[in-house]
């Protein structure tokens, strides 16, 4: 089945730095969404993405689908300990069910 | 807050044994979403329900049953339970309409322990 494969599994960087989160499929997006989620807590929805070429903001994230449909990145512009979390993009698949499909995560530590 | 409401936060039991976990979708929404989280599998769809329906399965296990409430409230449950039950159980509510952007709201879990 389609999965979708998020680079890297973690990211440890500097407060201030900034950093790129990749979420990669073997097939077309249909929708691609971006959560963050704070360790063993629930998942705060950042943002969805569907167009080809697609970008949106969120404060100082950042996240693009790229025209194929099969890419989309997380950008986070002077990171913060704020910041820190797993990152987990989904894919909703078309028609039928609206369940999301989550790629494994990427988890962020931003060290002040 | 997302406005998705479960509970217990922590259930720790034995097992073979059963549990209940409860969730209240966001107001308005129809379709509730589990999930499963766990350290080697990850974030696993189960299964959701629409205005009380079935309307989708995912990896649920035949010892798990779900439904959802007239009120739209939904529960998850676990019988003959086995220690790779352990993990975090996630519930989440959209308007599951057919348009493509509709969002899922994810309650704060619940974490359940099988000792």
């Amino acid at each position: 089945s389609q999965e979708l494969e998020q680079s890297p599994q973690s990211l440890i960087v500097q407060e201030g730095k900034n950093l790129t989160i990749n979420c990669t499929s073997s097939k077309t997006l249909y929708g691609l969404y971006w959560y963050k989620q704070k360790y063993g807590e629930g998942l705060i929805f950042l943002m969805m993405l569907q167009k080809g070429g697609e970008e949106k903001s969120h404060e100082k994230i950042t996240a693009k689908l790229d025209e194929k449909k099969q890419q989309s990145s997380l950008h986070i512009t002077a990171s913060q300990p704020s910041h820190a979390g797993i990152y987990l993009c989904g894919e909703r698949r078309r028609g039928g069910s609206e369940k999301l499909v989550f790629g494994k995560g990427t988890k962020l530590t931003v060290n002040p | 807050d997302s406005g998705v409401t479960q509970t217990p936060k922590h259930l720790i039991t034995a097992t073979g044994q059963r549990v209940t976990l409860r969730c209240s979708p966001r107001s308005g929404d129809l379709s509730v979403y589990w999930y499963q989280q766990s350290l080697d599998q990850g974030l696993q769809f189960l299964i959701q329900y629409y205005n009380g329906e079935e309307r989708a399965k995912g990896n649920i296990l035949e010892r798990f049953s779900a439904q959802q409430f007239p009120d739209l409230h939904s529960e998850l449950n676990l019988s003959s339970l086995e220690l790779g039950d352990s993990a975090l159980y996630f519930c989440a509510s959209s308007v599951a309409s057919a348009i493509s952007t509709d969002t899922q709201y994810f309650g704060p879990g619940t974490r359940l322990t099988v000792l």
